[in-house]
């Protein structure tokens, strides 16, 4: 059972245009809530962070708005731009057994056309 | 430059062979994990580490083994028990505080497994 699911799994939008890709969770222990970017090849990087009592985070272009009482949390990326391709990655994270366990949504490739 | 280094790149495994991933860190980060990456199905965690000599199961240990006998290296051998094990294989590294979750992860550029 997925803990973390992410939709779409696929996005293509034009320079400027606004992707927004969706997350929901089931557990009410989550407590820390990351978006992690890919690009092709490489690692995923943290690119934004909210925790729950937050509704909403801005850093720079990329925006997280967090809906607890719905159980879900979305990544807006404003003007989006050709160099903003790459999958991202949505996750929450438990401590369990004074481990901090991460759970990942299953991806989203975004293609921006110039 | 400081940061995690997964070789190689690419590995090809024959059938009933095990094989090793690298997985070496300067950040003097206490935690290591290693995740698996299939497409469509984003990240899962194989072992993790929070201490030298220590290591516990994720959620898809079966056919894999760890070692962390210091604590820059966490190599992981994809065994011949292993029945799927061509994927995208991830480690990364924590500062392991244990108390909070805000940890970040930094991860390595990955290992492309493949079988023969």
């Amino acid at each position: 059972q997925q803990q973390v699911k992410q939709s779409p799994q696929s996005l293509i939008v034009q320079k400027g245009g606004i992707p927004i890709i969706n997350c929901a969770y089931e557990n009410t222990a989550f407590d820390y809530f990351p978006w992690y970017q890919q690009f092709p090849g490489k690692g995923p990087a943290l690119l934004i962070a909210i925790r729950p009592d937050v509704s909403e985070k801005k850093e720079g272009r990329f925006t997280i708005s967090f809906n607890k009482s719905a159980k879900q949390f979305s990544l807006h990326i404003m003007d989006s731009q050709p160099g903003d391709s790459a999958t991202y990655f949505c996750a929450a994270s438990i401590l369990e057994y004074n481990f901090n366990k991460f759970y990942f949504g299953s991806g989203t490739k975004l293609n921006v056309k110039p | 430059d400081g940061g995690i280094t997964q070789s190689p790149k690419y590995l090809f495994r024959k059938e009933g062979q095990n094989v090793t991933l690298s997985c070496e860190q300067n950040l003097n980060h206490d935690a290591m994990y290693w995740y698996r990456q299939d497409p469509g199905q984003g990240l899962r965690l194989i072992y993790y580490s929070q201490i030298v000599n220590d290591f516990q199961k994720g959620d898809i240990a079966e056919g894999y083994s760890v070692s962390r006998e210091k604590k820059e290296s966490f190599p992981l051998t994809v065994t011949s028990a292993q029945k799927n094990p061509t994927a995208f294989y991830l480690c990364a590294s924590s500062m392991g505080q244990g108390t909070a979750t805000n940890e970040k992860l930094f991860f390595g550029s990955g290992t492309q497994l493949s079988v023969l």
